[in-house]
């Protein structure tokens, strides 16, 4: 067991260009998460799948945010044509659904600066 | 729907004294909840978990939690602070659909 992976820990990049984040979960865990953090505040839901279906989208997650697992493997979130306000840590989590009370493990995160 | 309320953004204590981060929940069915730490520039670490087992709840690093439904609350306590447990903290609950659900933080200083 190595974790949540997350790649890159930094993206530096120019308003109005795309980038993609990539998340490698826990290997047997089946539910996959994307959250946002901006300074100060604490994560907030983007989106999650279970397995390869995406089950919930955030309103915080605007036409140019997608996000996919395919084969309920990895996941890659991506923005195109990023704004300044989408600078934020973006948090990968997983956990394996069994009870509701099971706890979610997260990577390290994925810092992007918009400049 | 659920929430939960962190009181006080920032929290300082004394090296030795007792931590006491608050939580309060909103919750129409019984809660499922979290505290979680977070380190600059880190993901956030499990410190302990409340699934209705016990009202009193122990965690990693000598933290622990009491579930109060009267007072729907879940603070968390550590005896004596250490240096190393300046932190940011987060409380969390668990939704219907298995989204968890944050508070803002409280960003721990630990005064020596």
């Amino acid at each position: 067991d190595t974790g949540v992976s997350q790649n890159p820990r930094h993206k530096i990049t120019k308003r109005g260009q795309n980038v993609t984040f990539r998340c490698d979960p826990i290997s047997e865990h089946n539910r996959l998460y994307w959250y946002r953090q901006t300074l100060g505040q604490g994560p907030e839901f983007l989106t999650y799948f279970q397995n390869e279906a995406q089950l919930e989208k955030s309103r915080l997650l605007s036409d140019r945010f997608s996000a996919e697992r395919p084969k309920g493997s990895f996941s890659t979130l991506e923005i195109q044509r990023t704004e300044q306000g989408d600078s934020a840590m973006y948090l990968c989590a997983s956990s394996l659904v069994q009870a509701l009370g099971t706890e979610a493990f997260f990577g390290q995160g994925t810092r992007l600066t918009v400049v | 729907a659920q929430s939960v309320t962190q009181l006080g953004s920032h929290v300082s204590v004394s090296e030795g004294a007792l931590v006491l981060l608050r939580c309060n929940y909103s919750s129409s069915v019984p809660p499922y909840l979290f505290w979680y730490v977070q380190y600059p520039n880190q993901g956030l670490q499990l410190l302990l978990k409340y699934t209705s087992a016990a009202t009193l709840v122990k965690g990693i690093n000598g933290f622990e939690a009491e579930f109060k439904k009267s007072e729907t609350s879940f603070h968390l306590t550590k005896p004596s602070a250490h240096m190393s447990d300046a932190a940011e903290y987060f409380c969390a609950v668990i939704s219907g659909t298995y989204k968890y659900i944050f508070g803002t933080g409280t960003r721990l200083k630990v005064l020596a």
